[in-house]
Protein backbone atom coordinates (compact mmCIF):
# COMPACT_ATOMS: atom_id res chain seq x y z
CA UNK A 1 0.00 0.00 0.00
CA UNK A 2 1.10 3.36 -0.80
CA UNK A 3 0.34 6.90 1.17
CA UNK A 4 1.02 10.41 1.75
CA UNK A 5 1.00 12.38 4.92
CA UNK A 6 0.64 16.17 4.80
CA UNK A 7 0.52 17.27 8.90
CA UNK A 8 -0.30 20.42 8.13
CA UNK A 9 -4.37 21.58 6.91
CA UNK A 10 -2.78 24.88 6.70
CA UNK A 11 0.69 26.94 6.29
CA UNK A 12 0.61 31.27 7.00
CA UNK A 13 3.33 32.94 5.18
CA UNK A 14 4.42 36.72 5.24
CA UNK A 15 4.93 37.58 1.34
CA UNK A 16 8.58 37.89 0.91
CA UNK A 17 9.66 35.00 3.31
CA UNK A 18 10.40 31.33 2.86
CA UNK A 19 7.85 28.78 3.22
CA UNK A 20 8.07 25.61 3.59
CA UNK A 21 4.90 22.93 2.95
CA UNK A 22 5.66 19.51 4.53
CA UNK A 23 5.51 15.47 2.84
CA UNK A 24 5.74 12.08 3.86
CA UNK A 25 5.09 8.99 2.31
CA UNK A 26 5.00 5.63 2.37
CA UNK A 27 5.48 2.91 -0.09
CA UNK A 28 7.24 -0.94 -0.85
CA UNK A 29 8.96 -0.05 -4.09
CA UNK A 30 10.95 3.13 -5.27
CA UNK A 31 8.74 6.26 -4.69
CA UNK A 32 7.47 8.66 -7.24
CA UNK A 33 6.79 12.06 -5.59
CA UNK A 34 5.24 14.55 -7.63
CA UNK A 35 3.95 17.89 -6.16
CA UNK A 36 0.54 19.71 -7.80
CA UNK A 37 -1.41 22.94 -6.70
CA UNK A 38 -4.81 23.87 -6.84
CA UNK A 39 -6.27 27.00 -7.19
CA UNK A 40 -10.15 27.59 -6.43
CA UNK A 41 -12.48 26.05 -8.64
CA UNK A 42 -9.57 25.01 -10.84
CA UNK A 43 -8.07 21.73 -11.68
CA UNK A 44 -4.56 20.29 -10.33
CA UNK A 45 -1.56 21.79 -12.18
CA UNK A 46 1.71 20.14 -11.83
CA UNK A 47 4.73 21.87 -9.93
CA UNK A 48 7.70 19.48 -10.11
CA UNK A 49 8.36 15.42 -9.64
CA UNK A 50 11.09 13.38 -8.17
CA UNK A 51 12.10 10.20 -10.24
CA UNK A 52 15.54 9.64 -9.63
CA UNK A 53 18.69 11.26 -9.62
CA UNK A 54 19.56 14.75 -7.86
CA UNK A 55 17.44 15.04 -4.47
CA UNK A 56 16.81 18.43 -5.55
CA UNK A 57 14.33 19.12 -7.84
CA UNK A 58 13.27 22.49 -8.97
CA UNK A 59 9.94 23.21 -10.51
CA UNK A 60 7.76 25.64 -11.47
CA UNK A 61 6.87 29.41 -10.06
CA UNK A 62 10.02 29.25 -8.39
CA UNK A 63 8.92 26.20 -6.07
CA UNK A 64 11.42 23.24 -5.34
CA UNK A 65 11.39 20.45 -3.51
CA UNK A 66 13.89 17.97 -1.41
CA UNK A 67 14.13 13.86 -1.35
CA UNK A 68 15.04 12.60 1.55
CA UNK A 69 14.86 8.89 1.54
CA UNK A 70 15.92 8.34 5.23
CA UNK A 71 12.92 10.77 6.48
CA UNK A 72 10.50 9.41 3.47
CA UNK A 73 9.93 13.22 3.00
CA UNK A 74 9.50 15.35 0.25
CA UNK A 75 9.08 18.93 1.35
CA UNK A 76 8.24 21.79 -0.77
CA UNK A 77 9.77 25.22 -0.43
CA UNK A 78 10.21 28.40 -2.02
CA UNK A 79 12.93 31.35 -0.80
CA UNK A 80 10.53 34.09 -1.11
CA UNK A 81 6.67 33.77 -0.96
CA UNK A 82 4.49 35.52 -3.06
CA UNK A 83 0.49 36.36 -2.66
CA UNK A 84 -0.44 34.70 -5.93
CA UNK A 85 1.00 30.77 -4.59
CA UNK A 86 -1.98 31.38 -1.88
CA UNK A 87 -3.37 28.00 -3.16
CA UNK A 88 -4.36 24.10 -2.27
CA UNK A 89 -1.04 21.97 -2.73
CA UNK A 90 -1.31 18.19 -2.80
CA UNK A 91 1.72 16.01 -2.54
CA UNK A 92 1.59 12.19 -4.31
CA UNK A 93 3.22 9.25 -4.61
CA UNK A 94 3.76 6.24 -7.23
CA UNK A 95 5.10 2.98 -6.32
CA UNK A 96 7.42 2.72 -8.70
CA UNK A 97 8.02 -0.97 -8.81
CA UNK A 98 4.39 -1.25 -9.55
CA UNK A 99 1.14 -0.16 -10.89
CA UNK A 100 0.63 3.45 -12.22
CA UNK A 101 -2.00 5.22 -9.42
CA UNK A 102 -1.23 8.19 -8.21
CA UNK A 103 -2.27 8.67 -4.27
CA UNK A 104 -2.42 11.54 -2.78
CA UNK A 105 -2.09 13.63 0.50
CA UNK A 106 -4.79 15.74 1.76
CA UNK A 107 -3.62 18.61 1.14
CA UNK A 108 -2.25 21.55 2.78
CA UNK A 109 -4.05 25.18 2.18
CA UNK A 110 -1.68 27.64 1.78
CA UNK A 111 -2.07 31.58 2.60
CA UNK A 112 0.34 34.67 1.85
CA UNK A 113 -0.62 37.76 3.61
CA UNK A 114 0.76 40.98 1.81
CA UNK B 1 -0.69 24.70 -24.91
CA UNK B 2 -2.75 20.96 -25.16
CA UNK B 3 -4.81 20.81 -22.31
CA UNK B 4 -7.58 18.12 -21.06
CA UNK B 5 -11.11 19.29 -21.41
CA UNK B 6 -14.10 18.03 -19.41
CA UNK B 7 -17.72 18.38 -20.21
CA UNK B 8 -19.98 18.78 -18.38
CA UNK B 9 -18.81 21.60 -16.29
CA UNK B 10 -21.34 20.83 -13.66
CA UNK B 11 -24.29 18.84 -14.19
CA UNK B 12 -27.43 17.98 -11.85
CA UNK B 13 -29.17 14.65 -11.56
CA UNK B 14 -31.60 12.37 -9.48
CA UNK B 15 -30.73 9.78 -7.19
CA UNK B 16 -30.93 6.43 -9.04
CA UNK B 17 -30.34 8.47 -12.70
CA UNK B 18 -27.59 7.37 -14.76
CA UNK B 19 -24.86 10.08 -15.37
CA UNK B 20 -21.99 10.34 -18.38
CA UNK B 21 -19.23 12.26 -17.85
CA UNK B 22 -16.94 13.10 -20.95
CA UNK B 23 -13.38 13.78 -21.42
CA UNK B 24 -10.92 14.81 -23.90
CA UNK B 25 -6.89 13.80 -23.10
CA UNK B 26 -4.52 15.30 -24.62
CA UNK B 27 -3.83 13.78 -28.07
CA UNK B 28 -0.97 11.89 -28.04
CA UNK B 29 -1.40 10.88 -24.56
CA UNK B 30 -1.69 7.04 -24.05
CA UNK B 31 -2.69 6.81 -20.01
CA UNK B 32 -5.96 8.07 -18.36
CA UNK B 33 -7.08 8.50 -15.21
CA UNK B 34 -10.70 9.35 -13.00
CA UNK B 35 -10.06 10.81 -9.84
CA UNK B 36 -12.84 12.49 -7.58
CA UNK B 37 -12.16 15.14 -5.15
CA UNK B 38 -15.33 15.97 -2.35
CA UNK B 39 -15.98 19.30 -1.10
CA UNK B 40 -12.49 20.55 -1.78
CA UNK B 41 -10.45 17.69 0.01
CA UNK B 42 -8.76 15.20 -0.78
CA UNK B 43 -8.52 13.83 -4.02
CA UNK B 44 -9.19 10.10 -4.62
CA UNK B 45 -8.48 7.78 -7.35
CA UNK B 46 -10.86 5.56 -9.22
CA UNK B 47 -9.54 4.08 -12.34
CA UNK B 48 -6.38 3.95 -14.88
CA UNK B 49 -6.81 3.07 -18.05
CA UNK B 50 -4.27 1.89 -20.79
CA UNK B 51 -4.52 -0.02 -24.18
CA UNK B 52 -8.10 0.14 -24.34
CA UNK B 53 -8.45 -1.30 -20.86
CA UNK B 54 -8.91 -0.72 -17.07
CA UNK B 55 -5.01 -0.97 -15.50
CA UNK B 56 -6.04 -0.34 -12.09
CA UNK B 57 -9.12 0.63 -10.14
CA UNK B 58 -9.88 1.57 -6.18
CA UNK B 59 -12.65 0.15 -4.08
CA UNK B 60 -14.35 3.10 -4.92
CA UNK B 61 -14.57 1.91 -8.73
CA UNK B 62 -17.31 -0.98 -7.80
CA UNK B 63 -20.06 -2.13 -10.34
CA UNK B 64 -21.78 1.09 -10.54
CA UNK B 65 -18.59 2.58 -12.67
CA UNK B 66 -17.09 1.62 -15.83
CA UNK B 67 -14.94 4.13 -18.10
CA UNK B 68 -14.89 3.50 -22.33
CA UNK B 69 -12.97 5.25 -24.76
CA UNK B 70 -15.25 4.93 -27.34
CA UNK B 71 -13.53 6.95 -30.43
CA UNK B 72 -10.04 7.14 -29.74
CA UNK B 73 -10.60 10.61 -28.58
CA UNK B 74 -13.40 10.66 -25.61
CA UNK B 75 -12.77 8.76 -22.33
CA UNK B 76 -16.17 8.34 -20.43
CA UNK B 77 -16.87 7.56 -17.29
CA UNK B 78 -20.12 6.10 -16.83
CA UNK B 79 -22.56 6.16 -13.11
CA UNK B 80 -24.97 3.71 -14.08
CA UNK B 81 -27.19 4.26 -10.65
CA UNK B 82 -26.30 7.62 -8.99
CA UNK B 83 -26.15 8.24 -5.14
CA UNK B 84 -26.27 10.86 -2.69
CA UNK B 85 -22.56 10.16 -2.37
CA UNK B 86 -21.30 10.06 -5.59
CA UNK B 87 -21.87 14.05 -5.58
CA UNK B 88 -18.11 14.88 -5.93
CA UNK B 89 -15.28 16.99 -8.41
CA UNK B 90 -14.92 14.51 -11.01
CA UNK B 91 -11.35 14.99 -12.49
CA UNK B 92 -10.04 13.36 -15.46
CA UNK B 93 -6.64 13.04 -16.09
CA UNK B 94 -4.04 11.86 -18.87
CA UNK B 95 0.01 11.14 -19.22
CA UNK B 96 2.52 10.58 -22.14
CA UNK B 97 5.12 9.46 -20.37
CA UNK B 98 6.43 6.37 -19.15
CA UNK B 99 3.59 4.53 -17.24
CA UNK B 100 5.12 5.63 -14.10
CA UNK B 101 7.58 8.22 -14.51
CA UNK B 102 5.34 10.88 -16.23
CA UNK B 103 2.80 13.18 -14.60
CA UNK B 104 -0.49 13.79 -14.84
CA UNK B 105 -2.15 16.32 -16.74
CA UNK B 106 -6.04 17.40 -15.13
CA UNK B 107 -8.69 18.81 -16.57
CA UNK B 108 -10.99 21.32 -15.03
CA UNK B 109 -13.07 19.00 -13.50
CA UNK B 110 -16.91 17.90 -13.91
CA UNK B 111 -18.47 18.85 -10.52
CA UNK B 112 -21.65 16.37 -9.93
CA UNK B 113 -24.63 16.90 -7.70
CA UNK B 114 -26.95 14.00 -7.10
CA UNK B 115 -30.08 15.15 -5.48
Amino acid sequence: AQSVAQPEDQVNVAEGNPLTVKCTYSVSGNPYLFWYVQYPNRGLQFLLKYITGDNLVKGSYGFEAEFNKSQTSFHLKKPSALVSDSALYFCAVRDGSSGDKLTFGTGTRLAVRP
Amino acid sequence: EPEVTQTPSHQVTQMGQEVILRCVPISNHLYFYWYRQILGQKVEFLVSFYNNEISEKSEIFDDQFSVERPDGSNFTLKIRSTKLEDSAMYFCASSGQAKNTGELFFGEGSRLTVL
